[in-house]
């Protein structure tokens, strides 16, 4: 089965401070990752994809098949980055083709 | 483009009821699929339908079906209504059922 874990529920920080987003995932085979965020009153939307390699905002994740993450990461957070962050697999090569989303960490960035 | 479009926006229902949900996924799009969002919960994954036939199907109980249409819509439909089917329900569409999926902005299902 395929989990998607974000460990944090709430993560807030400051203006201009480094911000990392954990998530762990769990798949017996080659999982594709991504990043949706979804900021207040809009619609869920993606924010970027391990293949693709790109960084999107700032934002950067790299997928460590050893540890099995894909932390978002960005050196210096600003005030729109606050929104609700999710991290989602979908399996590649078979099965359902469904993204399993993690819970969401919800990101405050405070002036 | 007028995005991923999904009505109803909100709706209530009663314990028992059926219940229809409708998409229409962006233009060429031939993809759809659809997510639960308990509060508080991450999307969850219910179906997925491509070229009008089904190509994955979540954990979720027969209550729950959907179709897709020639015009590449698609309807979900949920039987015998549960206290716990309350949810935003989430369509999104791809070209080809691959990464590239576009949420709507969901329809708020309350069962009471």
């Amino acid at each position: 089965a395929q989990r998607v874990t974000q460990p944090e529920k709430l993560l807030s920080v400051f203006k201009g401070a480094p911000v990392e987003l954990k998530c762990n995932y769990s798949y017996s085979g080659s999982p594709e990752l991504f990043w949706y965020v979804q900021y207040s009153r809009q619609r869920l939307q993606l924010l970027l994809r391990h293949i693709s390699r790109e960084s999107i905002k700032g934002f950067t994740a790299d997928l460590n098949k050893g540890e099995t993450s894909f932390h978002l990461k960005k050196p210096f957070a600003q005030e729109e980055d606050s929104a609700m962050y999710y991290c989602a697999l979908r399996g590649l090569g078979g099965g359902a083709d469904g993204l399993t989303f993690g819970k969401g960490t919800h990101l405050i960035i405070q002036p | 483009d007028a995005g991923v479009t999904q009505s109803p926006t909100h709706l209530i229902k009663t314990r028992g009821q059926h219940v229809t949900l409708r998409c229409s996924p962006i233009s060429g799009h031939k993809s759809v699929s659809w997510y639960q969002q308990v509060l508080g919960q991450g999307p969850q994954f219910i179906f997925q339908y491509y070229e009008k036939e089904e190509r994955g199907r979540g954990n979720f109980p027969d209550r729950f079906s959907a179709r897709q249409f020639p015009n590449y819509s698609s309807e979900l439909n949920v039987n015998a209504l549960l206290l716990g089917d309350s949810a935003l329900y989430l369509c999104a569409s791809s070209q080809q059922g691959d990464y590239g999926y576009t949420f709507g902005s969901g329809t708020r299902l309350t069962v009471v």
